[in-house]
């Protein structure tokens, strides 16, 4: 078992341009959740995603999109990039409601 | 709105002593998962420990325990025998429902040889 696989795992973008992480989630899990971590601080929840749908949402501007496929893979998509952006983003995925969230090794977005 | 406030930015201890680091949280639910979890420098948040909001018994996983006070709405983990390995960043995380995970700041924790 491959666990929750993130790509790429660095990324360096320049203001204004725009960028696409992806996530692989565990086997056998069905829900895909995405966090924006800054330096030093806690993870903070963007959105989540069930059967291919945004099923919950957070505190983050229409420039976060997102996608989930029919494999339940994930993208995540940030258009107009700022320099706040710079952050590491976290993937995580679970199966149940209170289950365990498994997290990838997460993607290391620089804006420059 | 749920938060989660862990109070101890840095702690430091030497390896084989115990430490504790502490958490508390807001929440108006009577349902709820409590965790913690450790983020070691290579960046993957690894789960340590899970408390059940429903169950009074503390959750017990080897050298590191939980003391779950509902009513305070207090969640702290012990750690004992420290060891080297246990160097790293340790979020306090709460979950209600098919909801996000709430995370504290974090608390960093060095173990010194």
């Amino acid at each position: 078992d491959a666990g929750v696989t993130q790509s790429p795992t660095h990324l360096i973008k320049t203001r204004g341009q725009q960028v696409t992480l992806r996530c692989s989630p565990k086997s056998g899990h069905d829900t895909v959740s995405w966090y924006q971590q800054a330096l030093g601080q806690g993870p903070q929840f963007i959105f989540q995603y069930y059967e291919e749908e945004e099923r919950q949402r957070g505190n983050f501007p229409d420039r976060f999109s997102g996608h989930q496929f029919p494999n339940y893979s994930s993208e995540l998509n940030v258009n107009a990039l700022l320099l706040g952006d710079s952050a590491l983003y976290l993937c995580a995925s679970s199966n149940d409601v209170n289950t365990e969230a498994f997290f990838g090794q997460g993607t290391r977005l620089t804006v420059v | 709105a749920q938060t989660v406030t862990q109070s101890q930015p840095e702690m430091s201890v030497q390896e084989a002593e115990t430490v504790t680091l502490s958490c508390t949280y807001d929440t108006s639910e009577n349902n709820y998962y409590l965790f913690w979890y450790k983020q070691p420098p290579s960046r993957q948040m690894i789960l340590v420990i899970r408390q059940e909001a429903y169950k009074q018994q503390n959750a017990t996983e080897n050298r590191f325990s939980v003391n779950f006070q509902k009513a305070a709405k207090s969640f702290s983990l012990k750690i004992s025998d420290s060891q080297l390995g246990d160097t790293a960043m340790y979020f306090c995380a709460f979950i209600q429902g098919a909801q996000k995970l709430v995370f504290g700041q974090g608390t960093r924790l060095t173990i010194n040889p």
